[in-house]
This record gives structure tokens, C-alpha cells and sequence, in this order.
């Protein structure tokens, strides 16, 4: 698909445990966006990426966070020592320009941790 | 106060009505906007852009107003598939990082 995707979809961790979220982006983007969405909140900047250069990583919660895209193209957003509080669905969006233009969003992460 | 700010619902509608959101920002230097679409358990969708001088696609009228620092989403003719949350988008800070609002909810009834 030309879309955005992510994986897993759906991912469970006991507290404690470290995670691993995929992002794919659409072929080309040069910029790409981690977000973290509570319910009933909108999404919440994490990191930010220009191709292979993460720029701004001015929103992820701690040092537990951890986000990566080595070849400029697929990104990872590593949890370590997952918590409840990071339970939530994590967004990962792309966009053709740098920031300030259209965004992409994949279909998300819902991660819950027990 | 928040970068952004939207009036969170839920706006109870008849199909057919005319619905109106605001949403405030208070970067003056921000000077893209957009409205995105967000359905139950769903990833936000683009809407539309709001440049200086609006924008319209059909039923839906997006408007900038700079001096006072918001901008609005229009909804004529309301449809029951127009029922979602609707995000408002600046960018903002130094590096034009896009900053979301919390969402307004419509919810249109037969």
C-alpha cells in the first residue's frame, strides 16, 4: 500500500517489560512525526525526524523513550521499562515537507501496559 | 495558556444544521493551519488547509483570523457521516513542530 503503516497494532506489556514500535512511512517523505494519544485528548508531539536527523525530541515524556529512523526511511520507537502511564496509542505520521506541511498519519499503536 | 485551544464538546446537531468550531493559538508567528478529521478509534485524516485566505471544498469553510488568533471550521448541510472528533493543527515553537488541539466532538442526529 502507498500508505503509512505501523506495527504491531495492538501490543500488551507487563509493567516493566520493553517495547518496540514500527513506523513505515510513504515512500519519499522526508520528515516523520512520533505522537502519543490519551483518550479523549488530541495527539501529543513526541519526536520529530528530517530524513535520517532527528531535530526535535522536545516532547518525549523521559529517558525511557528512545526513537530512531537510522536510514531515513522506517523509524522505531523503543520503551524501556514500560509504566502505565505510557499506555496509550502511539501515532506515527509523514509529510512530504518539513514541518508545517500535511501530515500522513498511520493507523497507530495501542499500547497497554498491565 | 495552551498553545492551542478547542472547545472539546460535543456539539449535538440535526442532520442539515449548520455547525461552526473555533480554535485559538497563541503563536503569532505560526502561519500554516489545518483541520484534521479524527473518527472513533481511527488515525486523524487531513481535512483541510487554512492559508491567509481561507479555504473552502464544498460544504466546509475553514477561515484564519490573524489579529485574534484563531481560526474556524464551517459545516454546512450537516450529515450524519460528519459525526467525528475534529483536530485543529499550528505549528509552533522554533521549529514549526505541529501542535494539535485536543479535538471538538460533532455529533450529527438523524
Amino acid at each position: 500500500g502507498a500508505g503509512v503503516s505501523q506495527s504491531p497494532r495492538y501490543k500488551v506489556a507487563k509493567r516493566g517489560q520493553d517495547v518496540a514500535l514500527r513506523c513505515d512511512p510513504i515512500s519519499g517523505h522526508v520528515s516523520l512525526f512520533w505522537y502519543q494519544q490519551a483518550l479523549g485528548q488530541g495527539p501529543e508531539f513526541l519526536t520529530y525526524f528530517q530524513n535520517e536527523a532527528q531535530l526535535d525530541k522536545s516532547g518525549l515524556p523521559s529517558d525511557r523513550f528512545f526513537a530512531e529512523r537510522p536510514e531515513g526511511s522506517v523509524s522505531t520507537l523503543k520503551i524501556q521499562r514500560t509504566q502505565q502511564e505510557d499506555s496509550a496509542v502511539y501515532l506515527c505520521a509523514s509529510s512530504f515537507q518539513t514541518p508545517g506541511g500535511e501530515q500522513y498519519f498511520g493507523p497507530g499503536t495501542r499500547l497497554t501496559v498491565t | 495558556r495552551k498553545e492551542v485551544e478547542q472547545d472539546p464538546g460535543p456539539f449535538n446537531v440535526p442532520e442539515g444544521a449548520t455547525v461552526a468550531f473555533n480554535c485559538t493559538y497563541s503563536n503569532s508567528a505560526s502561519q500554516s493551519f489545518f483541520w484534521y478529521r479524527q473518527d472513533c478509534r481511527k488515525e486523524p485524516k487531513l481535512l483541510m488547509s487554512v492559508y491567509s485566505s481561507g479555504n473552502e471544498d464544498g460544504r466546509f469553510t475553514a477561515q484564519l483570523n490573524r489579529a485574534s488568533q484563531y481560526i474556524s471550521l464551517l459545516i454546512r448541510d450537516s450529515k450524519l457521516s460528519d459525526s467525528a472528533t475534529y483536530l485543529c493543527v499550528v505549528p509552533s515553537g522554533g521549529s514549526y513542530i505541529p501542535t494539535f488541539g485536543r479535538g471538538t466532538s460533532l455529533i450529527v442526529h438523524p
